[in-house]
């Protein structure tokens, strides 16, 4: 049984650049939450989708947007990157919210 | 605000050397608390889910415990491969009957041999 899949594992951008993100759920899970994790620090939420719309998002700009596909597989986006965009970026699917099965995470570096 | 708080921040223990982690939290409407284990570079791997306080759950050496305030993992006679950090989440509902998962800042655990 698939877990979930985060793709691509590495990735290394430049300040002002755009990045894409994919998750794909486990199986049999339709809800995705992103978050965001700082060296040293816990996870942040940045938001959650369900049946293709952004259900609530945390304390995160608009330079940080998704979009969940009609599979449950879903994609972040950060726009007009910063080094302080540099991080670990998990994402988590749910069935009902409970639950969370989370992927190894896309490691930005923003350069 | 919800908030979650987790301590100590760092700990180091000998092998075989029991103690117990600390997740307290200040919450609105608790709908349930998740102990996740994440190695470096990795993502958070699922341990226990407790729902009411008075709830325990054991597996191996780790043992979770909930309280109105607190939780606690209890690890007994650790080994060298317990050495990991130890996340805390508390699961709080949103507007619209949804939940979302909102975690602690981790306690890094070393166990030496």
């Amino acid at each position: 049984d698939a877990g979930v899949t985060q793709s691509p594992t590495h990735l290394i951008k430049t300040r002002g650049q755009q990045v894409t993100l994919r998750c794909s759920p486990k199986s049999g899970h339709d809800t995705v939450s992103w978050y965001q994790q700082a060296l040293g620090q816990g996870p942040q939420f940045i938001f959650q989708y369900y049946e293709e719309e952004e259900r609530q998002r945390g304390n995160f700009p608009d330079r940080f947007s998704g979009h969940q596909f009609p599979n449950y597989s879903s994609e972040l986006n950060v726009n007009a990157l910063l080094l302080g965009d540099s991080a670990l970026y998990l994402c988590a699917s749910s069935f009902t919210g409970d639950g969370y099965t989370f992927g190894s995470g896309t490691r930005l570096t923003v350069v | 605000e919800d908030q979650v708080t987790q301590s100590p921040e760092a700990l180091r223990l000998q092998e075989g050397e029991s103690s117990s982690l600390n997740c307290s939290y200040t919450v609105s409407g608790l709908r349930g608390l998740f102990w996740y284990r994440q190695d470096p570079g990795k993502g958070p791997e699922f341990l226990f889910t407790l729902y009411s306080a008075g709830e325990e759950k054991e597996k191996e050496r780790l043992k979770a415990t909930l309280t109105k305030k607190e939780s606690f993992l209890h690890i007994t006679a650790p080994k060298p491969e317990d050495s990991a950090t130890y996340l805390c989440a508390v699961l709080l509902p949103f507007s619209g009957g949804y939940n979302k998962l909102i975690f602690g800042a981790g306690t890094r655990l070393a166990v030496h041999p």
